[in-house]
């Protein structure tokens, strides 16, 4: 069973650069896995930052970047703002039409 | 503009059935795969289910597969989840998105199996 693996919980200073990643239990991300990060507020539904790796979804600011970094997928904000406080998910296709999310991880700005 | 509107969540009994619909507007629906994507209460999120555009290949998540059918109706832009023998750790709030990766989510409905 895969098993994708991010940070429970990260923290950031205002105006910092904070980069979360996304991992595998067993082996390496590369760009076949079409990695891509979602950010949510609780209370409501998903967001759309980046997808197969490093294409912005429409209307998210620029300071949101995503990349492979070694063996990891990893989404990076620069300039961190206080509504950047959420939590963060990414996910892999692991093959045969299955998807697989990471458990998330929970961003503090502060 | 692409919007994504689920319904038919509500309370059922474990054992119990329910049908979820998504209703698709603002893109061309039958030239996406389309995605059922979960999120138990306080948990994270877990893709459920998806089906092809011409509804050719259906996948599913272990943990709902034979009880959980995905089916869509691109004359009416829609798309559905029946989800039979439901059992209390089904109990979440469904939604639907948009291709894999998905690039567009709808709102959400919940799903609660309680006795």
């Amino acid at each position: 069973q895969t098993v994708v693996t991010q940070e429970p919980s990260f923290s950031v200073s205002p105006g910092g650069t904070v980069t979360l990643t996304c991992g595998l239990s067993s082996g390496s991300v590369s760009t076949s896995y079409y990695p891509s990060w979602y950010q949510q507020t609780p209370g409501q539904a998903p967001r759309t930052l980046i997808y197969t790796t490093n294409t912005p979804s429409s209307g998210v600011p620029d300071r949101f970047s995503g990349s492979i970094l070694g063996n990891k997928a990893a989404l990076t904000i620069t300039g961190a703002q206080a509504d950047d406080e959420s939590d963060y998910y990414c996910v892999l296709y692991v093959g045969s039409g299955i998807w697989v999310f990471g458990g998330g991880t929970k961003l503090t700005v502060l | 503009e692409v919007q994504l509107v689920e319904s038919g969540g509500g309370l059922v009994k474990p054992g119990g059935s329910l049908r979820l619909s998504c209703a698709a507007s603002g893109f061309t629906f039958s030239s996406y795969s389309m995605n059922w994507v979960r999120q138990a209460p306080g948990k994270g999120l877990e893709w459920v289910s998806s089906i092809t555009g011409s509804s050719t290949y259906k996948y599913y998540a272990d943990s709902v597969k034979g009880r959980f059918t995905i089916s869509r109706d691109n004359a009416k832009n829609s798309l559905y989840l029946q989800m039979n023998s439901l059992r209390a750790e089904d109990t979440a709030v469904y939604y639907c998105a948009r291709q894999g990766p998905f690039d567009y989510w709808g709102q959400g409905t919940l799903v609660t199996v309680s006795s």
